[in-house]
Formats: C-alpha cells, structure tokens, sequence
C-alpha cells in the first residue's frame, strides 16, 4: 500500500518568514496529494491540493509543488502569520471516484511574533 | 448539515466495555471515512462508504471494531471491549461523488480508564 513521509515534524519561523514542509510518497500510481490543515480541538480542512498532470499550483500566501519523478511535493507558506500556526498533514491517493487517503504524520508548525 | 457533525465529542469509558461513535455527514455526499488520530499522531485510515458498493474495511485494526451506514447516510463507529489502546481522536470525513475533497467532522476523543 501507500506510505507517506513528511518532515520536518515541528518547524518554526518568524512572522513573515516562509515555511517548507516535504513529503514524499511510495506508490507511483498515486495521482492527488491534498494538503490538510488541522487547528487545536478541530478536524482537519483541506487548504490547497494538486494533481498529477500539475507541477506547481499557488493560492494566494500558499503554494504547493509536485515532483512526479522523485515522488516528492512540498507545501510553501509565504509571510508567514500567527494565524497560520497549525499541524499541517500531506495526503496521497489513487485513481477512483473515492480513494482513500493515507496521510502523513503532520508538521506543527508555530509562528512566532 | 452544513457540516461533518460527530457525537459524541468527548467520551469516557472503562476498559472492557463497548462504545458507539456517530457521524452525520454532509446531505448528499456518497462517501464517508472514519480515520484515527492517535496523541501526536498521522491520520490512521479504517474504513470507507462508497455509496452502495460494500465498505472497504482494509483499516479496522481488530475485530473488535465494525461500521455500519444506515441509508447511505449516518455512520456508526462500535468498539466492542475497549482496550486503553483505542484512545485516540475518532474523525469522520465525507466527500461527494467524483470528489477526493474530504470535510472532516471535529472528531470524537475516546477515553479508554
């Protein structure tokens, strides 16, 4: 089955600064890796997600880039704000109209003034 | 709903006995995941609904666990016999159909005494 790494597992930066999180995947038939962010005493929520036939894909402060060859993809936040301390999960699936996901372990990432 | 809602949110339970975990997922979405967050832990696929196709329960750890989805709408985590291992953050997640956005529920935390 799929097996998803992410690192670092806690990372922190200055307000304004930029944030890189990594993961990398096992399964090259995986073709969807969402990127989920997850705040104290909620569920996680989808904040950005990139497909297969994509290398790079921006949303305003975040970015997410895919590298199919490697089996890599990174999440990038840019101007980092307190509010975007979080624990951050990257995800991977497969084809099919309801694949599941297998996540990683999650980076908590803390923002600090 | 305009939700994922989940209940309970917080249960407490000694060991040995049996509970239910109960998600409502968003009207009209087909599939619907249960995943577990373990203290400082990734997200642990268990089981998913796919409208009437039978579930993939490729996640369950034991036989102690089952899910059930009455109507193709409410799901209901049981554990039977409860170990202090099953303490973790049960999350509900569902999706619509030809979707792989999931929208989490807040989860319900387990107690195991």
């Amino acid at each position: 089955g799929e097996n998803v790494e992410q690192h670092p597992s806690t990372l922190s930066v200055q307000e304004g600064d930029s944030a890189v999180i990594k993961c990398t995947y096992s399964d090259s038939a995986s073709n969807y890796f969402p990127w989920y962010k997850q705040e104290l005493g909620k569920g996680p929520q989808l904040i950005i997600d990139i497909r297969s036939n994509v290398g790079e894909k921006k949303d305003q402060r975040i970015a997410v880039t895919l590298n199919k060859t490697a089996k890599h993809f990174s999440l990038h936040i840019t101007e980092t704000q307190p509010e975007d301390s979080a624990v951050y999960f990257c995800a991977a699936s497969m084809g099919g109209t309801a694949s599941k996901l297998t996540f990683g372990t999650g980076t908590r990432l803390q923002v600090t003034l | 709903g305009a939700g994922v809602s989940q209940s309970p949110s917080n249960k407490v339970t000694e060991k040995g006995k049996d509970v239910e975990l109960r998600c409502d997922p968003i009207s009209g979405h087909t599939a619907l995941y249960w995943y577990r967050q373990s203290l400082g832990q990734g997200l642990e696929f268990l089981i998913y609904f796919q409208g009437n196709s039978a579930p993939d329960k490729s996640g369950l750890p034991s036989d102690r666990f089952s899910a059930e989805r009455t109507g193709g709408s409410v799901s209901t985590l049981t554990i039977q016999r409860t170990q202090q291992e099953d303490s973790a953050v049960y999350l509900c997640a569902s999706s619509s159909f030809g979707s792989k956005s999931y929208t989490f529920g807040s989860g319900t935390r387990l107690t195991v005494v």
